[in-house]
C-alpha cells in the first residue's frame, strides 16, 4: 500500500523568511501525481501545488515551489517570503496513476512568527 | 464557478443514531470522495463515487455507506453512531478522468457524537 510520510509535525518560520516542509512517499509506480494542500484554521482544504511524476521540472506557484526527487521518493514544499496567512496545516498527498484515491500524510503545522 | 458545498456544517448526534451528510461537487466534476479527519488519524479515505458507482473504498466498517446521484451530488450515511465517529467529514470533488485530477475540498461537516 502507498504511504505518505511527513516527519515534521510542527514547523515555525519568521515572517518574510523561507521554510521547507518535508514529505516522502512509498510507491512502486513510475507514473503518479503529488500534491500539497493547505488547511488553515477555517478547516477549508486548499490546493497549493501539484507535480506530475513524469515531469522532471519542479512545479512552482508564486511563492510556493517543490523539490521533487523521484529516485529518493521525496517531495518537499518550499515557501518563500513567508506571510502570516501561510500559517496552516500542510498536507502532502499522493495519487496513483490509476483510480482516484488520494493518500495523505499526517500533516505539518506551520506557524509564522511576526 | 461555485465550489464544493457540504451540508450541514455542524451536527450533534447521540450514540446509536444514524446520520446523513450531503456534498454537492463543483459543476462538471463527476467524482466525489469522502474523508474522515480526526486529530489522531489525520485524513482517512472513506470512499469515492464516480458516475453513480462506488469506484474505491477505504478500510471502514459497513456502517459507513454512500451513494451518488445522477447530478453527481453525493450523500454519506453513518448508521449506529459510535463516540469514535466524532470527526470532521470532508468531501472532495474532481473531474475523475485521466490526468492529475486534483481534488477540491468542501468546508466539511463537523460531527459530534455524544
Amino acid at each position: 500500500a502507498q504511504t505518505v510520510t511527513q516527519s515534521q509535525p510542527e514547523m515555525s518560520v519568521q515572517e518574510a523568511e523561507t521554510v521547507t516542509l518535508s514529505c516522502t512517499y512509498d510507491t512502486s509506480e513510475s507514473d503518479y501525481y503529488l500534491f500539497w494542500y493547505k488547511q488553515p484554521p477555517s478547516r477549508q482544504m486548499i490546493l497549493v501545488i501539484r507535480q506530475e511524476a513524469y515531469k522532471q521540472q519542479n512545479a512552482t506557484e508564486n511563492r510556493f515551489s517543490v523539490n521533487f526527487q523521484k529516485a529518493a521518493k521525496s517531495f518537499s514544499l518550499k515557501i518563500s517570503d513567508s506571510q502570516l496567512g501561510d500559517a496552516a496545516m500542510y498536507f502532502c498527498a499522493y495519487r496513483p496513476p490509476a483510480g482516484n484515491q488520494f493518500y495523505f500524510g499526517t500533516g505539518t503545522s506551520l506557524t509564522v512568527i511576526p | 464557478k461555485a465550489g464544493v458545498t457540504q451540508t450541514p456544517r455542524y451536527l450533534i448526534k447521540t450514540r446509536g443514531q444514524q446520520v446523513t451528510l450531503s456534498c454537492s461537487p463543483i459543476s462538471g466534476h463527476r467524482s466525489v470522495s469522502w474523508y474522515q479527519q480526526t486529530p489522531g488519524q489525520g485524513l482517512q479515505f472513506l470512499f469515492e463515487y464516480f458516475s453513480e458507482t462506488q469506484r474505491n473504498k477505504g478500510n471502514f466498517p459497513g456502517r459507513f455507506s454512500g451513494r451518488q446521484f445522477s447530478n453527481s451530488r453525493s450523500e454519506m450515511n453513518v448508521s449506529t453512531l459510535e463516540l469514535g465517529d466524532s470527526a470532521l467529514y470532508l468531501c472532495a470533488s474532481s473531474r475523475g478522468g485521466q490526468g492529475a485530477n486534483e481534488q477540491y475540498f468542501g468546508p466539511g461537516t463537523r460531527l459530534t457524537v455524544t
